[in-house]
């Protein structure tokens, strides 16, 4: 079956520092990902998607995404974190034409 | 940018009372789906409806939950005896068909149900 398993609940870097949120799945076939962000008290936004058109996905707001088969990640980067992008995480599989949500990163950005 | 829109914002019911959150999907999206996220937990899949009818559901998605399309725009869901364990928050989606190609949903802001 689909799912995601996302390895980190919380994970704390220094504004200007890298980001990297991990993700793998578990997929019967080639898989379609997508990364959504939750801000505090807000809806959910995509960021990027993955649909096998490339392995590395850019998406917005300065993250990116690579897909890799091998390893069954799609791990979410950024080269160097803001403030503003302290939220909640979300690594999302499709089962069917559901979508099927891991459990979430909190980031948390130090000033 | 077009956006799913929900109401209301904030919904606070008295257990045992029916409630009923609204949402407005995409004008093009034919695919729907309600999602819940209970405070500090995982977003959860209720349900999905498609061709006016429900394609899938959760086994949270029981006989007090019930959703429609009751014209060309709306599409909602009623909870039709509140539980305190209702209280979440409650996130509508629609995706496009995508021509075989499989599309992002789109979400709402959310609704925050809290049963007292």
């Amino acid at each position: 079956a689909q799912s995601v398993t996302q390895l980190d609940s919380h994970v704390s870097v220094s504004e200007g520092t890298p980001v990297l949120l991990r993700c793998n799945y578990s997929s019967s076939y080639s898989p379609s990902l997508f990364w959504y962000v939750q801000h505090p008290n807000k809806g959910l936004q995509l960021l990027l998607k993955y649909t096998s058109a490339a392995t590395l996905v850019k998406g917005i707001n300065g993250f990116e995404a690579e897909f890799k088969k091998s390893e069954t990640s799609f791990h979410l980067t950024k080269p160097s974190a803001h403030m503003s992008d302290a939220a909640e995480y979300f690594c999302v599989n499709i089962r069917t034409y559901k979508y099927i949500f891991g459990t979430g990163t909190r980031l948390k950005v130090l000033a | 940018e077009p956006e799913v829109t929900q109401t209301p914002s904030h919904q606070v019911t008295q257990m045992g009372q029916e409630v009923i959150l609204r949402c407005v999907p995409i004008s093009n999206h034919l695919y729907f789906y309600w999602y819940r996220q209970i405070l500090g937990q995982k977003v959860e899949f209720l349900v999905s409806f498609y061709n006016n009818e429900i394609s899938e559901k959760s086994e949270i998605f029981d006989d007090q939950f019930s959703v429609e399309r009751p014209d060309g725009s709306n599409f909602t869901l009623k909870i039709r005896s509140t539980k305190l364990e209702d209280s979440a928050m409650y996130f509508c989606a629609s995706r496009a068909t995508g021509g075989g190609m499989v599309t992002e949903a789109f979400f709402g802001q959310g609704t925050r149900l809290t049963v007292v």
